[in-house]
């Protein structure tokens, strides 16, 4: 079963930030938050991932709690390109981690109208 | 596009059927998984190679599903006696065990499977 929850649906405006929560209270000390997004009809795509630090790449921001337990993916300027289901996956990370294999929830359905 | 191709893109076969997909990773990954997604869901892991070894197999994976990765580069999942139950998105994805490295997994886009 997948270790976090997250709402079915949101809807952001474009050009506004897209704000995606996660809860994932049952995570290890060795475990990183990851985020992949679904486009319809293709495979999913990495966007970022974070242990305890806040992390930032081109694509989005990532914001975990102090206590880990949530976290919040940010697009900054939403776009109609955005429009996904976007997957809060916890998991091992790098070399040491066992199959590193991805447990997927059904994720948020981000809707961004024009 | 990932650098990670499947083959085909799309498979209706019949009931009883065998169907055979292709996975061909980026080169230098050394990894590979196949997840299963059906509507509405998020893609399950089914197994997983690490090189041309077989490491890991979910109880998804019943008898009638084989995968092999011979030479450590593409691989195939086969599926015998197709049943409607097995009608879903089938996935592969590729990573790099390394040092340093993030281990993200780079997906290709599917073969969707539909048995009448």
């Amino acid at each position: 079963d997948a270790k976090t929850t997250q709402p079915p649906s949101m809807d952001c405006a474009e050009g506004r930030a897209a704000n995606l929560p996660c809860n994932h209270s049952t995570i290890s000390g060795n475990e990183y938050v990851y985020w992949y997004r679904q486009i319809h009809s293709q495979g999913p795509q990495y966007i970022i991932h974070g242990l305890k630090n806040n992390e930032t790449n081109e694509m989005a921001s990532l914001i975990i709690t102090e206590d880990r337990k949530s976290s919040t993916l940010i697009l900054p300027h939403a776009t109609l390109r955005d429009t996904a289901v976007y997957y809060c996956i916890v998991r091992v990370a790098g070399y040491g981690g066992a199959t590193n294999k991805l447990i997927f929830g059904t994720g948020t359905l981000l809707a961004v109208q024009p | 596009d990932t650098g990670v191709s499947q083959d085909p893109r799309h498979k209706i076969t019949k009931r009883g059927q065998n169907v055979t997909f292709r996975c061909d990773p980026i080169s230098e990954h050394n990894r590979l998984y196949w997840y299963r997604q059906t509507l509405g869901q998020g893609p399950e892991f089914l197994t997983y190679f690490q090189n041309e070894a077989q490491l890991e197999k979910s109880r998804l994976l019943s008898d009638r599903f084989s995968a092999e990765r011979p030479k450590g580069s593409f691989s195939t999942l086969e599926i015998q006696r197709t049943e409607q139950g097995d009608s879903a998105m089938y996935l592969c994805a590729s990573s790099l065990r390394k040092r340093g490295t993030n281990n993200e997994q780079f997906f290709g886009p599917g073969t969707r499977l539909t048995v009448l």
